[in-house]
C-alpha cells in the first residue's frame, strides 16, 4: 500500500489568497483526520471523518478553515482567505478503526 | 489545564542507556493510549498501543497507570536511531489529544 498520500507537499502563498491541501487515505480506512503542526501549539487536531462524514470539527479554527470528503478516497482542507498565521505543516492521517493512526508526509504551508 | 502533558526534554542519554517518559492526563474516563515517535520534519508514526496491563514490544515497554493517570514509556538498550520526539496520545468521547512531545537525543 502507497500509505497516505498528500499534496502539494509545499505551498508558498501570499496573504489572502485560497489555499488547498489535499489527501488521499489508505484504502478500506474508515476514518481521515486532519492535523496542523506548529512550534507553538503543538499537533492539533482540527477535524475528522467517518465514513466521509465529520464527526468533529471543533478544532477548525475559524470560518475561513473547511473541510470536505467528498468520497472515500479523497479529501480536501481549504483556506480562503488564508493568513501568515496559518503558516505550518498540516498533516492528514487515516485509520481502519478510529484509533490507530497513520499520517501521510504533511503539507508544508507558508503564508507570506 | 491541559489534557495531555509532557516533559519537553530533551533527554539526553547515551547509547545503550535505559531512559522513561511520562505522560499524564487530565481525563480520568480516557479510553484509549498510545505513543507516537516523530522525528525532525517528518509525519508522526505510531510506536505502540498502551494496554491496561502494560505491553512490550522489543525494547519499548509501554505501561498504564489509570490511578494517577499516566502512561509511560521504557526504552532499553537506546540506540542512535532512537533519537526522535515521542508523542502520547489519549483518546476520550469521540476525541483524540496529542502530547506536545518529550524530545530524546541517543548519543554515541
Amino acid at each position: 500500500d502507497a500509505g497516505v498520500i498528500q499534496s502539494p507537499r509545499h505551498e508558498v502563498t501570499e496573504m489572502g489568497q485560497e489555499v488547498t491541501l489535499r489527501c488521499k487515505p489508505i484504502s478500506g480506512h474508515d476514518y481521515l483526520f486532519w492535523y496542523r503542526q506548529t512550534m507553538m501549539r503543538g499537533l492539533e487536531l482540527l477535524i475528522y471523518f467517518n465514513n466521509n462524514v465529520p464527526i468533529d470539527d471543533s478544532g477548525m479554527p475559524e470560518d475561513r478553515f473547511s473541510a470536505k470528503m467528498p468520497n472515500a478516497s479523497f479529501s480536501t482542507l481549504k483556506i480562503q482567505p488564508s493568513e501568515p498565521r496559518d503558516s505550518a505543516v498540516y498533516f492528514c492521517a487515516s485509520s481502519p478503526l478510529g484509533d490507530e493512526q497513520f499520517f501521510g508526509p504533511g503539507t508544508r504551508l507558508t503564508v507570506l | 489545564r491541559k489534557e495531555v502533558e509532557q516533559d519537553p526534554g530533551p533527554f539526553n542519554v547515551p547509547e545503550g542507556a535505559t531512559v522513561a517518559f511520562n505522560c499524564t492526563y487530565s481525563n480520568s474516563a480516557s479510553q484509549s493510549f498510545f505513543w507516537y515517535r516523530q522525528d525532525c520534519r517528518k509525519e508522526p508514526k505510531l510506536l505502540m498501543s498502551v494496554y491496561s496491563s502494560g505491553n512490550e514490544d522489543g525494547r519499548f515497554t509501554a505501561q498504564l497507570n489509570r490511578a494517577s493517570q499516566y502512561i509511560s514509556l521504557l526504552i532499553r538498550d537506546s540506540k542512535l536511531s532512537d533519537s526522535a520526539t515521542y508523542l502520547c496520545v489519549v483518546y476520550n468521547f469521540n476525541k483524540f489529544y496529542f502530547g506536545s512531545g518529550t524530545k530524546l537525543n541517543v548519543k554515541p
